[in-house]
């Protein structure tokens, strides 16, 4: 069955490149969070849609990172001018509703692991 | 804010036996969801187990339990029996079910349990 996929599955960018990660999420899925998650370290959050809104973005850590999501499926997260603090891994979850019920599941996908030189 | 706190970076257990992860977290919400994720080298986060904070019964899937103490805050993770396939790392999550809350987990550090054979 699918799951949530993202790539690529490895980047590596030279300080001061942009860079854009892909999340595809479960057919359906109508919530979708980005997370970094740096070395030994558990994941934090970034953003979260609910379809094509971008509903909280709070987690951002700079202007240099972008989320979209246009069609409320496929969103790329973009970071620009990288620096070296943002090597981490970037996960993506999705979830079938937009609610907080038990059942909301969130579905991880592999990551992205990041490494910024 | 929620955190969520993992004081065991590591910790180790001989095949067969049992071992007990740690967590405490501070909310001062009184409706929330407490879960278990576990993240092999692979990177996909899979959910183990979860807890519905106002149910007092402690949530059981198959070798895995939880101690949910609601006034002291803790949630730990019992591992009975323990294969060579536990072997990963085991985060500690909390997510809000209050209305107008965020949806996303908030993540504690990690346990990296190792199963010796």
């Amino acid at each position: 069955g699918a799951g949530v996929s993202q790539s690529p599955r490895y980047k590596v960018a030279k300080r001061g490149q942009d860079v854009a990660l892909r999340c595809d999420p479960i057919s359906g899925h109508v919530s979708l969070f980005w997370y970094q998650q740096a070395l030994g370290q558990g994941p934090e959050f970034l953003t979260y849609f609910q379809n094509e809104a971008q509903l909280d973005k709070s987690g951002l850590p700079s202007d240099r990172f972008f989320a979209e999501r246009p069609e409320g499926s496929v969103s790329t997260l973009k970071i620009q001018r990288t620096q070296q603090e943002d090597s981490a891994v970037y996960l993506c979850a999705s979830s079938l509703l937009g609610g907080r019920t038990m059942g909301n599941e969130q579905f991880f996908g592999p990551g992205t692991r990041l490494t910024v030189l | 804010a929620q955190t969520v706190t993992q004081s065991q970076p590591e910790m180790s257990v001989q095949e067969a036996e049992t071992v007990t992860l740690s967590c405490t977290y501070d909310t001062s919400e009184s409706d929330y969801y407490l879960f278990w994720y576990k993240q092999p080298p692979s990177r996909q986060m899979i959910l183990v187990i979860r807890q519905e904070a106002y149910k007092q019964q402690n949530a059981t899937e198959n070798r895995f339990s939880v101690n949910f103490q609601k006034a002291a805050k803790s949630f730990s993770l019992k591992i009975s029996d323990s294969q060579l396939g536990d072997a990963a790392m085991y985060f500690c999550a909390y997510r809000s079910a209050t209305s107008g809350s965020a949806r996303q987990l908030t993540f504690g550090s990690g346990t990296q349990l190792t199963v010796l054979p």
